[in-house]
């Protein structure tokens, strides 16, 4: 079974405040995947990755940048936190290989005050 | 682009009775796309449920299925007869490769409760 695993998972922050958001994935797999989930939306993609060093835009980027420093881990990054940014955030990792079923994280509840 | 559309919830089952989620799709980048339902229990992460890349084929898992209908567009989520551990999050969702990313577009979840 896929392990992918998110930290922290519940965040308190202030506006203005930075906040990193971390996932570990141990499958080995290629593509990394960061969504947010807002109620009255599906899982919205915010940046992506093909693989270490990579890192993409998704449908919804503004405010967040993303780093991925190694094959394992996928950070989001937001560097001037805002209430709008408040939401529950979703780690992704898939083989990017033919195979487009994502393995998910468990989430990360982030409220901006 | 691409779109997902399901059934708005939240839906209520009383134990032991059939649910049917509805998903109807447009997928404007490919004519077949994979299509998918995920799960997400309380607490947890997403969780694929089933997967069907073949038009007019059938998936099935945990009891539930879901028929892929290139006609109606469909992919709808069965099941003859639910229990309480099935309540949670549905999600439908389809994928479609472009390049090596092979994205996945949600529809907005429908939220079921099954009640004893």
């Amino acid at each position: 079974e896929a392990a992918v695993t998110q930290s922290p998972r519940n965040k308190v922050a202030v506006t203005g405040g930075k906040v990193t958001l971390s996932c570990n994935q141990t499958n080995n797999h290629n593509n990394m995947y960061w969504y947010r989930q807002d109620t009255g939306h599906g899982l919205r993609l915010i940046h992506y990755s093909y693989g270490a060093g990579s890192t993409e835009k998704g449908d919804i980027p503004d405010g967040y940048k993303a780093s991925r420093p190694s094959q394992e881990n996928f950070s989001l990054i937001l560097e001037l936190a805002t209430p709008s940014q408040t939401s529950v955030y979703f780690c992704a990792s898939g083989p990017g290989t033919g195979q487009d079923t994502q393995y998910f994280g468990p989430g990360t509840r982030l409220l901006v005050l | 682009g691409d779109s997902v559309t399901q059934t708005e919830g939240p839906v209520t089952v009383s134990e032991s009775e059939s649910l049917i989620i509805n998903c109807t799709y447009s997928a404007t980048s490919i004519a077949y796309p994979n299509l998918f339902w995920y799960v997400r229990y309380p607490g947890e992460g997403l969780q694929l449920l089933l997967k069907v890349i073949t038009a007019g084929q059938k998936g099935s898992s945990r009891g539930f299925e879901a028929t892929y209908n290139k006609e109606t567009t469909s992919f709808h989520l069965q099941k003859a007869s639910v229990q309480e551990s099935d309540s949670a999050v549905y999600y439908c969702a389809l994928g479609i490769s472009g390049g090596s990313n092979y994205k996945l577009t949600f529809g907005k979840g429908t939220l079921l409760t099954v009640t004893p």
